[in-house]
């Protein structure tokens, strides 16, 4: 058990251009969430999959968002034509589906975003 | 729609100290869970306790402890004999089973130091 890895750490990049984050979760965790984390803010939903099916999406999620799990292993967030309002911390979360609400979620480190 | 408030955007302890921190909830829901995390500097959020709503003890991890009032729609975290690494953000979160399908919702955290 290596826990949840993300990368990049850190990615800064120019308004308007497309960015891709990744995550790998723990190998048995078949859940798999996005969060948004803005500064001062406790981490908002954004979407999350079981398995390579995505189950749900919050309304957070314009359509310049897209997330996949392809093969239900890691799972990438993709945001394009970013603006300046991205900019935030992006954590990936993973669990097994029965233990969610037992044991909560693993937490990767997270993804900062710096549009400038 | 669930919400979770934490008031106390700012605590301090003295080392060695306890210290308690608010979180309050709204829910329509009987049977749900309540969680507290930790996230400390490097960004990776810990579970620090869990709580299940139809339990009526409170739940205790060490020097971990909650005061869970179902009624009030309080679930407050208590922080005994505080160490220099017990210093991080700390989030209070609410998570329900069936049609959100496991999601976690955040309150916005308050910033714990603890003074040496």
């Amino acid at each position: 058990d290596t826990g949840v890895s993300q990368n990049p750490r850190h990615k800064i990049t120019k308004r308007g251009q497309n960015v891709t984050f990744r995550c790998d979760p723990i190998s048995e965790h078949n859940r798999l969430y996005w969060y948004r984390q803005t500064l001062g803010q406790g981490p908002e939903f954004l979407t999350y999959f079981q398995n390579e099916a995505q189950l749900e999406k919050s309304r957070l999620l314009s359509d310049r968002f897209s997330a996949e799990r392809p093969k239900g292993s890691f799972s990438t967030l993709e945001i394009q034509r970013t603006e300046q309002g991205d900019s935030a911390m992006y954590l990936c979360a993973s669990s097994r589906k029965t233990t969610t609400l037992n044991y909560g979620y693993t937490f990767g480190s997270g993804t900062r975003l710096t549009v400038v | 729609a669930q919400t979770v408030t934490q008031s106390q955007p700012e605590m301090s302890v003295q080392e060695a100290e306890t210290v308690t921190l608010s979180c309050t909830y709204d829910t329509s829901e009987s049977d749900y869970y309540l969680f507290w995390y930790k996230q400390p500097p490097s960004r990776q959020m810990i579970l620090v306790i869990r709580q299940e709503a139809y339990k009526q003890q409170n739940a205790t991890e060490n020097r971990f402890s909650v005061n869970f009032q179902k009624a009030a729609k309080s679930f407050s975290l208590k922080i005994s004999d505080s160490q220099l690494g017990d210093a991080a953000m700390y989030f209070c979160a609410y998570g329900m089973d069936g049609g959100s399908q496991g999601n976690l919702i955040f309150g916005k955290g308050t910033k714990l130091s603890v003074k040496p």
